[in-house]
Protein backbone atom coordinates (compact mmCIF):
# COMPACT_ATOMS: atom_id res chain seq x y z
CA UNK A 1 0.00 0.00 0.00
CA UNK A 2 1.60 3.78 -0.77
CA UNK A 3 1.99 5.95 1.92
CA UNK A 4 3.60 9.33 2.90
CA UNK A 5 6.97 8.46 4.25
CA UNK A 6 8.83 11.31 6.80
CA UNK A 7 12.38 11.99 7.90
CA UNK A 8 13.52 11.96 10.72
CA UNK A 9 10.80 10.43 12.97
CA UNK A 10 12.49 12.47 15.68
CA UNK A 11 14.48 15.83 15.71
CA UNK A 12 15.94 17.82 18.53
CA UNK A 13 17.33 20.88 18.08
CA UNK A 14 18.32 24.14 19.92
CA UNK A 15 16.52 27.29 19.99
CA UNK A 16 17.53 29.79 16.82
CA UNK A 17 18.49 26.87 15.15
CA UNK A 18 17.20 26.00 11.32
CA UNK A 19 15.49 22.43 10.52
CA UNK A 20 14.10 20.63 7.84
CA UNK A 21 11.41 18.91 7.74
CA UNK A 22 11.56 15.75 4.99
CA UNK A 23 8.54 14.03 3.36
CA UNK A 24 7.89 11.81 0.12
CA UNK A 25 4.13 12.12 -0.74
CA UNK A 26 2.52 9.54 -2.54
CA UNK A 27 3.96 8.91 -6.10
CA UNK A 28 0.72 10.27 -8.04
CA UNK A 29 -0.57 12.71 -5.83
CA UNK A 30 -0.57 16.31 -6.64
CA UNK A 31 -1.49 18.38 -3.59
CA UNK A 32 0.36 18.19 -0.09
CA UNK A 33 0.23 19.03 3.30
CA UNK A 34 1.50 20.62 6.06
CA UNK A 35 -0.20 20.31 9.53
CA UNK A 36 1.33 20.13 13.24
CA UNK A 37 -0.10 19.17 16.37
CA UNK A 38 1.30 20.66 19.95
CA UNK A 39 1.43 17.68 22.55
CA UNK A 40 -2.80 17.83 23.95
CA UNK A 41 -3.94 19.87 20.97
CA UNK A 42 -5.37 19.79 17.84
CA UNK A 43 -4.09 18.97 14.72
CA UNK A 44 -3.92 22.66 13.04
CA UNK A 45 -3.35 23.05 8.92
CA UNK A 46 -0.20 24.53 8.44
CA UNK A 47 0.37 24.77 4.32
CA UNK A 48 -1.35 23.59 1.25
CA UNK A 49 0.85 22.96 -2.02
CA UNK A 50 0.16 22.60 -5.16
CA UNK A 51 1.99 23.32 -8.96
CA UNK A 52 4.85 23.69 -7.19
CA UNK A 53 3.15 26.88 -5.39
CA UNK A 54 1.55 27.48 -1.68
CA UNK A 55 -2.09 27.22 -2.44
CA UNK A 56 -3.54 27.85 1.12
CA UNK A 57 -1.46 28.70 4.45
CA UNK A 58 -2.57 29.86 8.04
CA UNK A 59 -2.19 32.01 10.16
CA UNK A 60 0.85 29.86 12.28
CA UNK A 61 2.71 29.88 9.00
CA UNK A 62 4.26 33.12 9.25
CA UNK A 63 7.86 34.36 7.62
CA UNK A 64 9.39 31.59 9.46
CA UNK A 65 8.37 28.87 7.53
CA UNK A 66 8.63 27.89 3.86
CA UNK A 67 7.92 24.83 1.98
CA UNK A 68 9.91 23.62 -1.42
CA UNK A 69 9.30 20.80 -3.42
CA UNK A 70 13.13 20.56 -4.99
CA UNK A 71 12.94 17.47 -6.93
CA UNK A 72 9.89 14.78 -8.20
CA UNK A 73 9.88 13.33 -4.94
CA UNK A 74 10.61 15.18 -2.16
CA UNK A 75 8.46 17.68 -0.12
CA UNK A 76 10.55 19.70 2.72
CA UNK A 77 9.31 21.91 5.52
CA UNK A 78 11.76 24.53 6.88
CA UNK A 79 11.81 26.25 9.81
CA UNK A 80 14.65 29.29 9.65
CA UNK A 81 15.09 30.11 13.11
CA UNK A 82 13.25 27.49 15.78
CA UNK A 83 11.53 28.80 18.73
CA UNK A 84 10.18 26.52 22.08
CA UNK A 85 6.99 26.67 20.92
CA UNK A 86 7.78 24.75 17.69
CA UNK A 87 7.93 21.81 18.95
CA UNK A 88 5.46 19.70 18.32
CA UNK A 89 4.73 16.69 15.90
CA UNK A 90 4.64 17.61 12.22
CA UNK A 91 2.94 15.55 9.85
CA UNK A 92 2.90 16.10 5.98
CA UNK A 93 -0.35 15.28 3.65
CA UNK A 94 -1.17 14.14 0.00
CA UNK A 95 -4.38 13.95 -1.74
CA UNK A 96 -5.19 13.31 -5.58
CA UNK A 97 -7.64 16.07 -5.74
CA UNK A 98 -7.94 19.05 -3.89
CA UNK A 99 -11.32 18.17 -3.16
CA UNK A 100 -13.05 15.80 -1.58
CA UNK A 101 -10.91 12.83 -1.60
CA UNK A 102 -8.83 11.62 1.47
CA UNK A 103 -5.30 13.53 2.52
CA UNK A 104 -2.99 10.85 3.78
CA UNK A 105 -1.10 11.45 6.59
CA UNK A 106 2.42 10.77 7.11
CA UNK A 107 3.54 8.80 10.25
CA UNK A 108 4.95 12.49 11.60
CA UNK A 109 8.17 14.43 12.80
CA UNK A 110 8.35 14.97 16.70
CA UNK A 111 10.55 18.17 16.60
CA UNK A 112 11.66 19.18 20.12
CA UNK A 113 13.07 22.52 20.60
CA UNK A 114 15.24 23.35 23.18
CA UNK B 1 -16.78 30.01 18.12
CA UNK B 2 -14.49 27.24 17.83
CA UNK B 3 -14.82 25.96 13.89
CA UNK B 4 -15.33 22.26 14.49
CA UNK B 5 -16.55 21.05 18.16
CA UNK B 6 -16.59 17.77 19.49
CA UNK B 7 -17.63 15.68 22.78
CA UNK B 8 -14.58 16.41 25.53
CA UNK B 9 -14.60 13.05 26.69
CA UNK B 10 -12.53 10.25 27.38
CA UNK B 11 -15.68 7.86 27.03
CA UNK B 12 -15.12 4.88 29.02
CA UNK B 13 -16.95 1.42 27.48
CA UNK B 14 -17.14 -2.32 28.26
CA UNK B 15 -15.96 -4.48 25.65
CA UNK B 16 -19.83 -4.49 23.15
CA UNK B 17 -20.97 -1.33 24.54
CA UNK B 18 -22.34 1.07 21.58
CA UNK B 19 -20.73 4.15 21.62
CA UNK B 20 -21.77 7.54 19.63
CA UNK B 21 -19.84 10.70 18.96
CA UNK B 22 -21.51 13.97 18.33
CA UNK B 23 -19.67 16.81 16.28
CA UNK B 24 -20.56 20.92 15.27
CA UNK B 25 -18.99 22.20 12.64
CA UNK B 26 -19.35 26.51 12.67
CA UNK B 27 -18.60 27.29 8.60
CA UNK B 28 -21.36 26.31 6.82
CA UNK B 29 -19.43 26.58 3.53
CA UNK B 30 -17.58 23.28 4.50
CA UNK B 31 -17.96 20.94 1.73
CA UNK B 32 -16.77 17.30 2.59
CA UNK B 33 -16.86 15.53 6.16
CA UNK B 34 -14.71 12.95 7.57
CA UNK B 35 -14.06 10.71 10.84
CA UNK B 36 -10.61 10.31 11.14
CA UNK B 37 -8.78 7.62 13.78
CA UNK B 38 -5.73 8.71 15.98
CA UNK B 39 -3.89 6.51 18.09
CA UNK B 40 -1.72 7.92 20.79
CA UNK B 41 1.59 9.30 18.94
CA UNK B 42 0.60 8.27 15.69
CA UNK B 43 -0.91 9.84 12.70
CA UNK B 44 -4.53 10.52 11.57
CA UNK B 45 -5.98 7.59 9.71
CA UNK B 46 -9.10 8.14 7.83
CA UNK B 47 -12.08 6.20 9.42
CA UNK B 48 -15.01 7.04 7.07
CA UNK B 49 -15.94 10.02 5.25
CA UNK B 50 -19.90 11.60 6.18
CA UNK B 51 -22.47 11.78 3.68
CA UNK B 52 -26.04 13.69 4.05
CA UNK B 53 -27.28 10.11 2.94
CA UNK B 54 -25.58 8.45 5.88
CA UNK B 55 -23.50 5.57 5.55
CA UNK B 56 -22.03 2.10 7.07
CA UNK B 57 -19.26 0.68 6.99
CA UNK B 58 -19.59 -2.73 9.36
CA UNK B 59 -20.19 -1.31 12.64
CA UNK B 60 -19.53 2.50 11.84
CA UNK B 61 -22.29 4.70 11.41
CA UNK B 62 -21.70 8.36 9.95
CA UNK B 63 -24.50 10.91 9.74
CA UNK B 64 -24.12 14.23 8.93
CA UNK B 65 -27.03 17.13 8.91
CA UNK B 66 -26.29 19.96 7.11
CA UNK B 67 -29.03 21.82 8.23
CA UNK B 68 -28.16 21.75 11.88
CA UNK B 69 -24.23 21.64 11.50
CA UNK B 70 -23.79 18.24 13.08
CA UNK B 71 -21.97 15.05 12.50
CA UNK B 72 -22.20 11.88 13.64
CA UNK B 73 -20.31 8.61 14.60
CA UNK B 74 -21.33 5.71 15.92
CA UNK B 75 -19.85 2.48 16.47
CA UNK B 76 -21.55 -0.44 17.98
CA UNK B 77 -20.15 -3.93 19.84
CA UNK B 78 -17.50 -1.82 20.76
CA UNK B 79 -13.99 -3.66 20.46
CA UNK B 80 -10.53 -3.36 22.66
CA UNK B 81 -8.69 -2.06 19.46
CA UNK B 82 -11.59 0.52 18.79
CA UNK B 83 -9.61 2.36 21.74
CA UNK B 84 -8.44 5.74 19.88
CA UNK B 85 -8.86 9.12 19.87
CA UNK B 86 -11.70 9.85 17.01
CA UNK B 87 -11.27 12.75 14.90
CA UNK B 88 -13.80 15.16 13.24
CA UNK B 89 -12.50 16.34 10.28
CA UNK B 90 -14.34 19.52 7.82
CA UNK B 91 -13.18 20.23 4.84
CA UNK B 92 -13.23 23.84 3.46
CA UNK B 93 -13.22 24.25 0.12
CA UNK B 94 -11.29 27.67 -0.59
CA UNK B 95 -10.58 29.04 -4.51
CA UNK B 96 -10.62 25.49 -4.91
CA UNK B 97 -7.95 23.82 -2.45
CA UNK B 98 -9.58 22.32 0.18
CA UNK B 99 -7.88 22.93 4.40
CA UNK B 100 -9.23 20.42 6.60
CA UNK B 101 -9.98 21.50 10.04
CA UNK B 102 -9.72 19.18 12.64
CA UNK B 103 -11.71 19.38 15.90
CA UNK B 104 -9.78 18.35 19.16
CA UNK B 105 -10.81 14.56 18.97
CA UNK B 106 -12.95 12.86 21.76
CA UNK B 107 -10.84 9.74 23.26
CA UNK B 108 -12.68 6.24 23.28
CA UNK B 109 -11.13 3.98 25.81
CA UNK B 110 -12.90 0.25 26.02
CA UNK B 111 -12.26 -2.09 28.47
CA UNK B 112 -12.41 -6.04 29.01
Amino acid sequence: EPEVTQTPSHQVTQMGQEVILRCVPISNHLYFYWYRQILGQKVEFLVSFYNNEISEKSEIFDDQFSVERPDGSNFTLKIRSTKLEDSAMYFCASSDSGRDTEAFFGQGTRLTVV
Amino acid sequence: RKEVEQDPGPFNVPEGATVAFNCTYSNSASQSFFWYRQDCRKEPKLLMSVYSSGNEDGRFTAQLNRASQYISLLIRDSKLSDSATYLCVVNLLNSGYSTLTFGKGTMLLVSP
